[in-house]
């Protein structure tokens, strides 16, 4: 048990472009969740998977972000035409039951 | 919907002071209430939990009781200590969702002096 992984750790882009970020969950885990942390804030809920199924999307995703989970293993989250508000630290998380969570150390996004 | 809300910050205390940070709750059902600390440079971990009303949650010399008649859930040490420096997030856990979804308060950074 390694514990969550996300990878890359930080991130710089140009606005416009593409990103993706990765998260490996705990082997076991089939509970998988996005959040999203901005400076000064609480960290808000962006998406959940059980297994591969993406059974919730928070309204903070818009039709730019997209979230997979093939094969109910690994995760990843694509930001299309990022913008200067895209700039956060994305956190994944995964459980084995509904709550009892591990988080991941995140991946800030910088976008400049 | 759901809130949590944090007592403003920061919070600069001596070593072995006494820690008192608040948070109240809003949320419809009964919630699972936590705390998490998020140390520099490490991602979130999951401090102490109570999942029904009275409950008290505690781990490393933290504590906290989940009061529904106030809807709070304030955290308390007894003696802080330098490794404690961190920033806590109080959270609640939709009660009425399948999926456990959390939702955080802002967060409020705790500075401990030697």
């Amino acid at each position: 048990d390694t514990g969550v992984s996300q990878d890359p750790r930080h991130k710089i882009t140009k606005r416009g472009q593409n990103v993706t970020f990765r998260c490996d969950p705990i082997s076991e885990h089939n509970h998988l969740y996005w959040y999203r942390q901005t400076l000064g804030q609480g960290p808000e809920f962006l998406t959940y998977f059980q297994n591969e199924a993406q059974l919730e999307k928070s309204r903070l995703l818009s039709d730019r972000f997209s979230a997979e989970r093939p094969k109910g293993s690994f995760s990843t989250l694509e930001i299309q035409r990022t913008e200067q508000g895209d700039s956060a630290m994305y956190l994944c998380a995964s459980s084995l039951l509904t709550y009892g969570y591990t988080f991941g150390s995140g991946t800030r996004l910088t976008v400049v | 919907g759901n809130s949590v809300t944090q007592m403003e910050g920061p919070v600069t205390l001596s070593e072995e002071a006494f820690l008192t940070i608040n948070c109240t709750y809003t949320a419809t059902g009964y919630p699972s209430l936590f705390w998490y600390v998020q140390y520099p440079g490490e991602g979130l971990q999951l401090l102490l939990k109570a999942t029904k009303a009275d409950d008290k949650g505690s781990n490393k010399g933290f504590e906290a009781t989940y009061r529904k008649e106030t809807t709070s859930f304030h955290l308390e040490k007894g003696s802080v200590q330098v490794s404690d420096s961190a920033v806590y997030f109080c959270a609640l856990s939709d009660p009425t969702g399948a999926n456990s979804k959390l939702t955080f308060g802002k967060g409020i950074t705790l500075s401990v002096r030697p």
